[in-house]
């Protein structure tokens, strides 16, 4: 199974910061990635996936990248919306697992 | 947009069988072949369980394999989780969620059913 290791645990910065998320993988996932946004009481929200590619409806703030077993996601701007747990979910090998979770918080 | 509703019990007695079914609405459950189930125990991260096609093909996660069963009704657009010989670790958030056509990412999920397994 692979494991998903994401960092920071947590995350404190200020609406217009740039945010930088990371998603580090066990074994490659090749660019078989998807970053989710979930807010209290919400069902996760996909927001990017292979690696870099923008959801439907997706703002342009924000925007992933990295392959093989490091990855980022990042928000260039923070709106007060932005603050949530973010996900990272890998399909490369079964079983597909999740990381554990950043939480972003308003600082 | 399809609309993905989970419903059935909300408390299940240990050694039990949670069953739980993903009504489809808004548009048909042939819009995606793969339809999967993830789990989230309160305050925790998410587990995918497992995924049914719509010729009732199944992948599950190998930790909950000897306990789940997924199935699919086209008939009534919907789909189904059972999970047996429950304990207070299953206790979690269940989700329904659709996979994006040719890939295992979800797109789109339901509310969650929150599900306690408890005497």
């Amino acid at each position: 199974e692979i494991v998903l290791t994401q960092s920071p645990g947590t995350l404190s910065l200020s609406p217009g910061e740039r945010a930088t998320l990371s998603c580090r993988a066990s074994q490659s996932v090749s660019d078989f990635l998807a970053w989710y946004q979930q807010k209290p009481g919400q069902p996760p929200r996909l927001l990017i996936y292979d690696a870099s590619n923008r959801a439907t409806g997706i703002p342009a703030r924000f925007s992933g990248s990295g392959s093989g077993t490091d990855f980022t996601l990042t928000i260039s701007s923070l709106e007060p919306e932005d603050f949530a747990v973010y996900y990272c979910q890998q399909r490369s090998n079964w079983p597909i697992t999740f990381g554990q979770g950043t939480r972003l918080e308003i600082k | 947009q399809v609309q993905l509703q989970e419903s059935g019990p909300g408390l299940v007695k240990p050694s039990g069988t949670l069953s739980l079914t993903c009504g489809v609405s808004g548009g048909s459950i042939s819009s995606s072949k793969w339809w999967s189930w993830v789990r989230q125990p309160p305050g925790k991260g998410l587990e995918w369980i497992g995924e049914v096609s719509l010729g009732g093909s199944t992948n599950y996660n190998p930790s909950l394999k000897s306990r789940v069963t997924i199935s699919v009704d086209k008939s009534n657009n919907q789909f189904s989780l059972k999970l047996s010989s429950v304990t207070a670790a299953d206790t979690a958030v269940y989700y329904c969620a659709r996979e994006v056509v040719g890939s295992t990412y979800f797109d789109s999920w339901g509310q969650g059913i929150l599900v306690t397994v408890s005497s």
